[in-house]
């Protein structure tokens, strides 16, 4: 089967310390994952996907085949970085399979 | 940049009424997707589409339909509404192995 778990419903770090939002998923073939971001009353966009292994606003995200995960990391957060978070996977049908996300929240 | 547009932000309808909820993508895309975003339950797929007059279910298509009758538009029908179709629906969009963009959601109240 395919699915994503986030185990984390809500993560909360104060400025200037690391995060890790954790994503593992199942799917038996070449998986294709994306972080996507909410911010507050902003429209969903993509924040990272993992065949272009770039950094977005300091977040970097490795997938790692052996255990099935591909977490979200920053070394430092920042307030602006609160929002919500969805680790999904690319369905054998084109579409996406989402994670139940993860409110990140970084105190000042 | 790719612009999905949602008729609506907000709609206030009533059990048992047909609703119509338009997404327009600007970008030529050939996928178009429907998705219901609730709190704890993330984003469940409810109905895609890969060409005009195609559609294909997802996960929770039960009580829903869709149109495509034009490549740039995408319609998600509720046939008789319920409030347990009170939610939050996100229409998305995407050429093929291309990430999805999305629009800024119809908040759906069935009352």
């Amino acid at each position: 089967a395919q699915r994503v778990t986030q185990p984390e419903k809500l993560l909360s770090v104060f400025k200037g310390a690391p995060v890790e939002l954790k994503c593992n998923y199942s799917y038996s073939g070449s998986p294709e994952l994306f972080w996507y971001v909410q911010y507050s009353r902003q429209r969903l966009q993509l924040l990272l996907r993992h065949i272009s292994r770039e950094s977005i606003k300091g977040f970097t995200a490795d997938l790692n085949k052996g255990e099935t995960s591909f977490h979200l990391k920053k070394p430092f957060a920042q307030e602006e970085d609160s929002a919500m978070y969805y680790c999904a996977l690319g369905g054998s049908q084109g579409n996406l399979i989402f994670g139940k996300g993860t409110k990140l929240s970084v105190k000042p | 940049d790719v612009k999905v547009t949602q008729s609506s932000r907000y709609l206030v309808k009533r059990t048992g009424e047909k609703v119509f909820l338009e997404c327009v993508q600007d970008m030529d895309h050939e996928n178009m997707f429907w998705y219901r975003q609730d709190p704890g339950l993330g984003l469940r797929l409810i109905y895609f589409s890969y060409d005009v007059k195609m559609k294909e279910k997802g996960d929770i298509p039960e009580g829903y339909s869709v149109s495509r009758e034009k490549k740039e538009r995408f319609s998600l029908i509720l046939e008789s509404a319920s409030t347990n179709q009170t939610s939050m629906y996100l229409c998305a969009s995407s050429e093929e192995d291309q990430p999805q963009h999305f629009g800024d959601g119809t908040r759906l109240s069935i009352l």
